[in-house]
Parts: C-alpha cells; structure tokens; sequence
C-alpha cells in the first residue's frame, strides 16, 4: 500500500524549533518529488516547500523562507521539515505530499502532524 | 504570486444537485489546475488533475473543465458521501490553493 506517515509535530514555544519527519512505502521514493502542505485551523490548504526526487531544487513559501529547510534521505525513504524561528501563525496541521508522475499535482497525502507554537 | 479565487465559499444542496464550484487564476495557468476533496479530520484528496482529468478511483460523476483562468468543477449528482471541502490548487507556478468550497446538505 502506497503511503506516507508523518511525525514529530507537537508544541512548542515561539522562537523554538521543531523537526517533522514523513516516512513513505509502497512506492519508490527517490523517484518522486515531495512537498510539505499545512493547514491551521480552521483555514484552507497553504503550500509549504518542494524538493526534485534527487534533493535538488527546493522551493519555499515566501511565509517560510529563512526559518524552515526541507531535507530528504532516499536512502531512509523519508522526508523532513526542519522548522525554526517558529511563530504562532505557524500552528496548523502539517502534511507531507506527493507530486504525481509527469506534473505537480499532490496525488498521496499522509494523515498530518500538529504544530502548535504558544507559550 | 498567482492568486486562486474560488466561489462559492459554502454551497448549500441536497442529495441528487447538480452541483458547480468555480475556480479564477489570477494570470493565465494553462491547464495546471488540481481539485481536491477534504473532509474534516482528515488528509485532502486528489480528484481532478491537468483540469479535467480523473483521478484513478474517483467517481465518474466529478469532472473538471476550463483552461486559462477560469475552471470549474461539476458533481453531476450529489452523493450523501459528497459533503466536503473543495480546494482548486495552480501548478503552473509553484503552487497556489483556493480558499475552499464548503458543500453542506441543505
């Protein structure tokens, strides 16, 4: 079964940092390019950060762009987002997503981890 | 940036609506438009993909039309498992969502 499973969400004060990860199976990781996607509450779909299948380019969202590093091990079959600097507007539901075969549509989502920044 | 404008933001229906969500671009897209389903507490999901091609395993009754700026979606006949949230998302320049449709049971 295709899939991806992400961890390492919980709270975390303003300023800090916090790592999610996203393990994926059933599919050949290295071939496929990978996105973070988060969602606050209540709030509608905001795109995170991109990484090609080989780790090379990545795109951020200008909202994240300096504080947050996107990362793959192909070898590990996992994804991750180092955040820092996190701010209150930072809390939301963070997804890892897949980029289909042949264009950028985001065909396998995992189930999503919470980020809650507040002190 | 490319902005998406969706519209409506919640539509009321009932079982068997033909029902139609409209999605703008702010510039030309081409064809590189993704429609996606979410339901509370959970993950989004693919429907539509390049504008009006089917997802494997979606339903036959979603379809997907428009090209340029202006798309839309179509659920021909409302299903009572069809009361969600619809996203439209650009992929032409790195990527964009809409606000969100909410499709509720009137």
């Amino acid at each position: 079964e295709v899939q991806l499973v992400e961890s390492g969400g919980g709270l975390v004060q303003p300023g800090g940092s916090l790592r999610l990860s996203c393990a994926a199976s059933g599919f050949i990781f290295s071939t496929y390019e990978m996105n973070w996607v988060r969602q606050a509450p209540g709030k509608g779909l905001e795109w995170v950060s991109y990484i090609r299948s080989s780790g090379s380019p990545i795109y951020y969202a200008d909202s994240v762009k300096g504080r947050f590093t996107i990362s793959r091990d192909n070898a590990k079959n996992s994804l991750y987002l180092q955040m820092n600097s996190l701010r209150a507007e930072d809390t939301a539901v963070y997804y890892c997503a897949r980029g289909r075969e042949m264009d950028n549509a985001f065909d396998i989502w995992g189930q999503g981890t919470m980020v809650t920044v507040s002190s | 940036d490319i902005q998406m404008t969706q519209s409506p933001s919640t539509l009321s229906a009932s079982v068997g609506d033909r029902v139609t969500i409209t999605c703008r671009a702010s510039q030309s897209i081409s064809s590189w438009l993704a429609w996606y389903q979410q339901k509370p507490g959970k993950a989004p999901n693919l429907l539509i993909y390049k504008a009006s091609s089917l997802e494997s395993g979606v339903p036959s009754r979603f379809s997907g039309s428009g090209s340029g700026t202006e798309f839309t979606l179509t659920i021909s006949s409302l299903q009572p498992d069809d009361f969600a949230s619809y996203y439209c998302q650009q992929y032409n320049s790195y990527w964009t969502f809409g606000q969100g449709t909410k499709v509720e049971i009137k």
